[in-house]
């Protein structure tokens, strides 16, 4: 258990939907990141949040948004949902901003779109 | 950008055979790099890291070593198990933007036979 928890653990929607995805990172980790894992792209980085301002942001489509909150918990909205977007989205934590942190991973959520 | 080449899989061996994963970067700056294992149904978790050059990480019997020169971190264990089953990834670390980010390969399936 690395002490990231992400829920749900599944989601089933339809196209066109939004949905909301949360992860609590381990306790006392500032930064928090998100991953989308795809057969066809694999594990690509989206977005990371450090202490509640956005550092650094990968390949996240425009439909997609994330905060974190003051209590370190992250949030990422995903809206106008396509059938493409259905995959495995990862939330990690690490405790600072520095590269050489390990990130811990939370189980992930299955989003499914249909 | 940075980008990590991942032996392919599915790579099946059989209890107590050697194992080798190669794994090969590219990246501008001094990243840290990282073996990630996922297990079915799970997320991944931390197996092993190495932050500078010539820094050899171990965990589990796993090893790897982190050479510059050859802009290489492989993956080695030398009497796998069956419970070793599951895909592996290598990952970079490195900045950017304001933050940093995990950059991953394609990963690797084993799958240990009795």
């Amino acid at each position: 258990d690395s002490g990231v928890t992400q829920t749900p653990k599944h989601l089933i929607t339809a196209t066109g939907q939004r949905v909301t995805l949360r992860c609590s990172p381990r306790s006392g980790d500032l930064s928090v990141y998100w991953y989308q894992q795809s057969l066809d792209q694999g594990l690509q980085f989206l977005i990371q949040y450090y202490n509640g301002e956005e550092r650094a942001k990968g390949n996240i489509l425009e439909r997609f948004s994330a905060q974190q909150f003051p209590d370190l918990h992250s949030e990422l909205n995903l809206s106008s949902l396509e059938l493409g977007d259905s995959a495995l989205y990862f939330c990690a934590s690490s405790d600072r901003l520095a590269h050489i942190d390990t990130q811990y991973f939370g189980p992930g959520t299955r989003l499914t779109v249909l | 950008g940075n980008s990590v080449t991942q032996m392919e899989g599915p790579v099946t061996l059989s209890e107590e055979a050697f194992l080798t994963i190669n794994c090969t970067y590219t990246a501008t700056g001094y990243p840290s790099l990282f073996w990630y294992v996922q297990y079915p149904g799970e997320g991944l978790q931390l197996l092993l890291k190495a932050t500078k050059a010539d820094d050899k990480g171990s965990n589990k019997g796993f090893e790897a070593t982190y050479r510059k020169e050859t802009t290489s971190f492989h993956l080695e264990k030398g009497s796998v198990q069956v419970s070793d089953s599951a895909v592996y990834f290598c990952a970079l670390s490195g900045v950017t933007g304001g933050g940093n980010k995990l950059t991953f390969g394609t990963g690797t399936q084993l799958k240990v036979e009795l």
